[in-house]
């Protein structure tokens, strides 16, 4: 089955303890992306992928890492997470004609 | 300005009515149009692709208005399983409107 998987799909923390949101695509896509979705902002663009090794800033970069070191795997990292970054975030990966979203991961930062 | 604006609504509708949503978008030279849905505490999921003469999936019609730059959806004979939220989003690097909200009650 086509699919993106993200994990944790739930997590909360404390400020400045490390994480790393993993996300999964098995449908060879080359084009993959992270979002977060606040009330009232919609969902915000926060690093994109064109291919393995190439990645660069969406709307909301600030705080957040990524990296593409093969093409199926997209993580994000937040190295220092902060309570402004309690949110829910959602993978996605992409043809030209469509994105697939992962399940999203509600993310809490204390 | 923002590249995507949408109207957040809500839209309450009764089971049965019509209703449109428009979303305008800033960029002259985009070239990808999308309708998505979200249902509560869900993913977004693909509704349709907007085309340059409109297109018709059933109750759904999307129409491409390049000159005044917006996009619209239209839906007919509303059902209470419409209701969610309808994000439009312009271009392949994409750029999401802030998502509409509808409610459709009996």
């Amino acid at each position: 089955e086509a699919q993106v998987t993200q994990n944790p799909r739930y997590l909360i923390t404390v400020t400045g303890k490390k994480l790393t949101v993993t996300c999964s695509q098995n449908m060879n896509h080359e084009y993959m992306s992270w979002y977060r979705q606040d009330p009232g902002l919609g969902l915000r663009q926060i690093y994109y992928s064109m291919n393995v090794e190439v990645t660069d800033k969406g709307d909301v970069p600030e705080g957040y890492k990524v990296s593409r070191k093969e093409k199926r795997n997209f993580p994000l990292i937040l190295e220092s997470p902060s309570p402004n970054q309690t949110s829910l975030y959602f993978c996605a990966s992409s043809t030209s004609d469509e994105q697939f979203f992962g399940p999203g991961t509600r993310l809490t930062v204390l | 300005r923002k590249e995507v604006e949408q109207d957040p609504g809500p839209f309450n509708v009764p089971e049965g009515a019509t209703v449109a949503f428009n979303c305008t978008y800033s960029n002259s030279a985009s070239q990808s149009f999308f309708w998505y849905r979200q249902d509560c505490r869900k993913e977004p999921k693909l509704l349709m692709s907007v085309y340059s003469s409109g297109n018709e999936d059933g109750r759904f019609t999307a129409q491409l208005n390049r000159a005044s730059q917006y996009i619209s959806l239209l839906i007919r004979d509303s059902k209470l399983s419409d209701s969610a939220t309808y994000l439009c989003v312009v271009n392949n690097i994409p750029t999401f409107g802030r998502g509409t909200s509808l409610i459709v009650h009996p």
